[in-house]
């Protein structure tokens, strides 16, 4: 059972455009959501991260947005370039007990930006 | 600074064949993850350890899997008898857990694709 729920798939964007990727979860003991952005090769890198006592986080070009009575959250990428082209997981954890650091992964969006 | 480090990072194998992947955390952590990546099923976690002591191994399909951790600094996956249905990425990541405890950033290896024919 997927645990964190991630649309879409894949998306082609513009340079400049602006993709959003979403995440939904049901298990409310979910207390921590990061973004990992994984380049082919390469192994899945931290990208940002969010709490649920704020709605939004902004770093650089790169923002989530967090609605928790939704249990939602979304990556906007402003201005995107070509150098994002990657894969994309949301995911989330539970920041107490037994489970400390068990991070649970959405399926990844494969983003494509053109030049 | 050095990163994760696994080895190999690519394995071609056959049916039935042992297989071994090793992974070298980040000095300092002190929990370590194995990922399986395939494009079916994206990232699964099969097995975390906080402090080499294993504390969720649901996630490793069979038997046939197993992976210990006998000190702070190197871990091991093992398949045997590996099948075809095995072949994927294998992530090892680690982090540092304070005596508070947060979800810390998790620093992942670059992969040891495995192949199985």
């Amino acid at each position: 059972q997927q645990q964190v729920k991630q649309s879409p798939q894949s998306l082609i964007v513009q340079k400049g455009g602006i993709p959003i990727i979403n995440c939904a979860y049901e298990n409310t003991a979910f207390d921590y959501f990061p973004w990992y952005q994984q380049f082919p090769g390469k192994g899945p890198a931290l990208l940002i991260a969010i709490r649920p006592d704020v709605s939004e986080k902004k770093e650089g070009r790169f923002t989530i947005s967090f609605n928790k009575s939704a249990k939602q959250f979304s990556l906007h990428i402003m201005d995107s370039q070509p150098g994002d082209s990657a894969t994309y997981f949301c995911a989330a954890s539970i920041d107490r007990g037994s489970t400390l650091g068990r991070l649970y992964f959405g399926r990844g969006t494969q983003l494509t930006v053109w030049p | 600074d050095a990163g994760v480090i696994q080895s190999p990072r690519h394995e071609v194998t056959e049916m039935g064949q042992e297989v071994t992947l090793r992974c070298k955390p980040i000095s300092g952590h002190n929990s370590l993850f194995w990922y399986r990546q395939t494009m079916m099923r994206g990232l699964e976690l099969l097995i975390y350890f906080n402090n080499n002591v294993p504390i969720d191994d649901s996630g490793m399909p069979e038997d046939r899997f197993s992976a210990k951790m006998p000190n702070a600094s190197f871990s091991t996956l093992k398949i045997q008898p590996s099948e075809p249905r095995d072949s994927a990425v294998y992530f090892c990541a680690s982090s540092f857990f304070g005596a508070m405890g947060y979800t810390g950033e998790l620093f992942f290896g670059e992969g040891s694709r495995l192949t199985v024919l």
